[in-house]
């Protein structure tokens, strides 16, 4: 039973565009939402956290939208660059903080 | 701070033998994670530290894997015998309980593991 849902595998976007990606979770009790960047070959990095009492969280070009009535967030990068390809993973923080991960979403930057 | 360290980077190993991978966290962290990645079930939680002390290891997936932290400053995660199945990449995390950005997990490079 997967509590945090990527349902996208992967995703292709030309560089300068926006970037969307998605997550679905189904616990209601989830304090925080968390996004994470991972490269090949090194561990994920964290990058732009967003409390359950807030709608919306923005860093430079991450931005990250949260809507609890349908438990959905979704990150945002705009412009996209081509740095920006790597996997992307959404997490949320349970009781005993513990991070429950999705399956990870790959973001590929067309030049 | 040199961030969370882990060895091997790469680990090779026949089936039926013990494998031990190595954690060292942030200084000043007093939580760490073991996690493994593999393609077909992402990114899951193995076992989480606070203050050394093991709180959930339900994601340990058999009796064969093993974790401990005798101190705040390492960790080991022993698979004893290795499978084939086994293989995977897996990735120590540190955090602290204390507000700020450092309450986010930080990620050790990860050790690819590849059971053969």
């Amino acid at each position: 039973d997967q509590q945090v849902k990527q349902n996208s595998p992967s995703l292709s976007v030309q560089e300068g565009r926006i970037s969307i990606l998605n997550c679905d979770y189904t616990n209601s009790m989830f304090d925080y939402f968390l996004w994470y960047k991972k490269y090949p070959a090194e561990g994920p990095t964290f990058l732009i956290s967003i409390s359950s009492i807030k709608d919306k969280n923005e860093d430079g070009r991450f931005t990250v939208f949260l809507n609890k009535s349908a438990k959905h967030l979704s990150l945002h990068i705009v412009p996209s660059q081509p740095g920006d390809s790597a996997v992307y993973f959404c997490a949320a923080r349970g009781s005993n903080y513990q991070l429950i991960w999705g399956a990870g979403t790959k973001l590929i930057i067309k030049p | 701070d040199a961030g969370v360290i882990q060895s091997p980077r790469h680990e090779v190993t026949e089936m039926g033998q013990e494998v031990t991978l190595r954690c060292k966290p942030i200084s000043g962290h007093n939580s760490l994670f073991w996690y493994r990645q593999t393609m077909m079930r992402g990114l899951e939680l193995l076992i989480y530290f606070n203050n050394n002390v093991p709180i959930d290891d339900s994601g340990m997936p058999e009796d064969r894997f093993s974790a401990k932290m005798p101190n705040a400053s390492f960790s080991t995660l022993k698979i004893q015998p290795s499978e084939p199945r086994d293989s995977a990449v897996y990735f120590c995390a540190s955090s602290s309980m204390t507000s700020g950005s450092d309450r986010w997990a930080f990620f050790g490079q990860g050790t690819r593991l590849t059971v053969v």
